[in-house]
């Protein structure tokens, strides 16, 4: 157990609707990254998110939102979903001290299916 | 895109045995992490090697880097029908410091028998 959670567990949309995916991070950390993992692929870099502010991102279009919060949670936001948005989305915490950024630790995923 | 590549990208072998997995990159690299994951499920942070590290042992695992040839190689030792997983790299390319971003390979599908 990473002590990282997230929520739901599972979630079917069709497409066109947005999608709000939820990660608390562990305690002590206070950078948390997003991943998209379809199936049979290895994650991929969303974004990521340390005080407050998105710092870093990967080749996602902006319909892929997020939010960190003062207690170190956050949120990822999907507007207008398409099909090929159905994938595990994976949230990992870790702690940055100055420029650096220590082990990520994932949670167990959230399973978004569109339809 | 994916950076790092695994290979091979399914094994098999008898409870026992030993496995090994190599990962090949194409950039320069901060660190390189090796990950488990169980059915789809959340990733498991195995271990961490740095850019000037040549070799690194946890437990059952050995984990070794060659900067010059960009790949790394993770044996598990003694292997156990529990270790059955999916087993990726990832590479915090260099420079990234600042973004933490992880480049994952697609994965290396280990099935231990007993």
């Amino acid at each position: 157990e990473t002590g990282v959670t997230q929520s739901p567990t599972h979630l079917i949309k069709t497409r066109g609707q947005q999608v709000t995916l939820r990660c608390s991070s562990q305690s002590g950390h206070n950078t948390v990254s997003w991943y998209q993992q379809a199936l049979g692929q290895g994650p991929q870099f969303i974004f990521q998110y340390y005080r407050e502010e998105e710092n870093g991102r990967g080749n996602f279009p902006p319909r892929f939102s997020g939010l960190q919060f003062p207690n170190y949670s956050s949120e990822l936001n999907v507007n207008a979903l398409e099909l090929d948005d159905s994938a595990l989305y994976l949230c990992a915490s870790s702690l940055r001290l100055g420029q650096y950024t220590d082990t990520q630790y994932f949670g167990p995923g959230t399973r978004l299916t569109v339809l | 895109s994916q950076q790092g590549e695994e290979d091979p990208q399914a094994l098999s072998i008898q409870e026992g045995e030993n496995a090994t997995m190599n990962c090949s990159y194409k950039t320069s690299i901060n660190n390189l992490q090796w990950y488990r994951q169980n059915s789809g499920r959340g990733l498991v942070h195995l271990i961490l090697i740095r850019s000037n590290e040549r070799e690194k042992h946890s437990g059952r695992l050995r984990v070794t880097l060659d900067t010059s040839k960009k790949s790394s190689s993770l044996l598990i030792t003694a292997s156990r029908a529990a270790d059955t997983a999916s087993y990726f790299c990832a590479t915090a390319p260099w420079g990234s410091s600042n973004t933490g971003k992880l480049i994952f390979g697609q994965g290396t599908t280990l099935q231990v028998k007993p």
